[in-house]
């Protein structure tokens, strides 16, 4: 199974600061990756997919970039809804579709 | 509105049985490939199970395969997780969701169901 790594595990940011969170997968997967944000209580939301493109109505403040291994979701200017945890998932293996272990966003 | 509800969650002893349910409206259902995710208790998002449109295809998390059934009724636009043999790591919230089939590659979940609690404890 392909393993997804994400870091920080936890980060403590303020509005209005920019902020990249990092997900590695243990091999190469194209583009095969989709972030969610998850907020307490709630279910997770798609964000990004394709490594890059953005989820329909989803605020231009999030962008996602990288290809292979290495990817990274940037929030260019935090807001107050934005303080939730953040989830990659792989999509490009046969079954499972194994998720990051999160990455938790916390007001400074 | 594109929805989807879940219920069937509970308290269930170990070794016992449960199912949950999924009830969509608002989209086609039976043009959608489906999934099942789960999250224990503090825990991260785990994949659990995935279901084509017309039942020919269905894939398990290895932790799952033999115990847990997906399946779906499509006239009554309803995904099923039949859930056998469970054990107190089993215990989670069961997210539905729905894969968006429009979208350059495959398995990205665009609508969530809002999640049901199952427990499983003696």
């Amino acid at each position: 199974d392909i393993q997804m790594t994400q870091s920080p595990s936890s980060l403590s940011a303020s509005v209005g600061d920019r902020v990249t969170i990092t997900c590695r997968a243990s091999q190469s997967i194209s583009n095969y990756l989709n972030w969610y944000q998850q907020k307490p209580g709630r279910a997770p939301k798609l964000l990004i997919y394709a490594a890059s493109s953005l989820h329909s109505g989803v605020p231009s403040r999030f962008s996602g970039s990288g290809s292979g291994t290495d990817f990274t979701l940037t929030i260019s200017s935090l807001q107050p809804e934005d303080f939730a945890t953040y989830y990659c998932q792989q999509t490009y293996s046969s079954p499972p579709k194994t998720f990051g272990q999160g990455t938790k966003l916390e007001i400074k | 509105e594109v929805q989807l509800v879940e219920s069937g969650g509970g308290l269930v002893q170990p070794g016992g049985s449960l199912r949950l349910s999924c009830a969509a409206s608002g989209f086609t259902f039976k043009s959608y490939w489906m999934h099942w995710v789960r999250q224990a208790p503090g825990k991260g998002l785990v994949w659990v199970a995935r279901i084509n449109n017309d039942e020919s295809t269905v894939n398990y998390v290895d932790s799952v395969k033999g115990r847990f059934t997906i399946s779906r009724d499509n006239a009554k636009n309803t995904l099923y997780l039949q859930m056998n043999s469970l054990r107190a790591e089993d215990t989670a919230v069961y997210y539905c969701a729905r894969e968006s089939g429009t979208y350059p590659i495959p398995d990205v979940l665009d609508i969530w169901g809002q999640g049901t609690a199952v427990t499983i404890s003696s």
